[in-house]
């Protein structure tokens, strides 16, 4: 079964150092979703693809963050530069845009801890 | 702007009990879509069951079913026949449009005891 590929799996970082997170979602899948989730709250959405194009990155804080999908398949997340309150679970997710299928499937997540 | 409530943070059940959670959203919107999704520890986000609002017939997905209560905003998940593996963080959610972001819920944490 196809599945949405996170890397890496877990990240430890020093403030004020740059982190990057790749995700690959399911063949096919145009709308890709990155989602942060602090421990013990639920995941909020950072930066919506569909193809290529950014449909909503309104809760992205754009100084430090910045995300891409050249190609509309894989996506890359960076920050520079992590501050502690980033500590997080780094959640991908992609749906078939165009079908009745409207699900969203998440990937394994990145859990990013900065020191 | 939409939100999602679940008043539970903590709840045990167990195993081979029911078990009913609760949610509430606020929205405007006539039709949207309602979700559970499940996060084991340590393990990727599932769905569980969804809905959508402009379906009265709660949906059901084996020991998995809904109560929605659109007047009311509600929108409650009954797990019967609780296994082990049920134990994880279960969020509700909201969806505007069949492409837009999902707006989970603060979470449940559901411990099936043996």
């Amino acid at each position: 079964e196809a599945e949405v590929a996170q890397s890496p799996r877990y990240k430890i970082t020093e403030k004020s150092q740059a982190v990057a997170f790749w995700c690959d979602p399911i063949s096919g899948h145009a709308t890709l979703y990155w989602y942060r989730q602090i421990l013990g709250q639920g995941p909020e959405l950072l930066v919506q693809f569909q193809d290529e194009s950014v449909v909503d990155d309104s809760q992205l804080p754009k100084d430090r963050f910045s995300a891409e999908r050249l190609k509309g398949v894989d996506s890359t997340l960076k920050i520079q530069p992590a501050e502690l309150g980033d500590s997080a679970m780094y959640l991908c997710a992609s749906s078939h845009y165009g079908t009745s299928d409207y699900e969203q499937y998440f990937g394994p997540g990145t859990r990013l801890t900065v020191t | 702007a939409q939100t999602v409530t679940q008043s539970q943070p903590e709840m045990s059940v167990q195993e081979a009990e029911t078990v009913t959670l609760s949610c509430t959203y606020d929205t405007s919107e006539s039709n949207y879509y309602l979700f559970w999704y499940k996060q084991p520890p340590s393990r990727q986000m599932i769905l569980v069951i969804r809905q959508e609002a402009y379906k009265q017939q709660n949906a059901t997905e084996n020991r998995f079913s809904v109560n929605f209560q659109k007047a009311a905003k509600s929108f409650s998940l009954k797990i019967s026949d609780s296994q082990l593996g049920d134990t994880a963080m279960y969020f509700c959610a909201f969806m505007k449009t069949s492409y837009d972001k999902v707006i989970f819920g603060p979470g449940t944490s559901l411990s099936v005891i043996p």
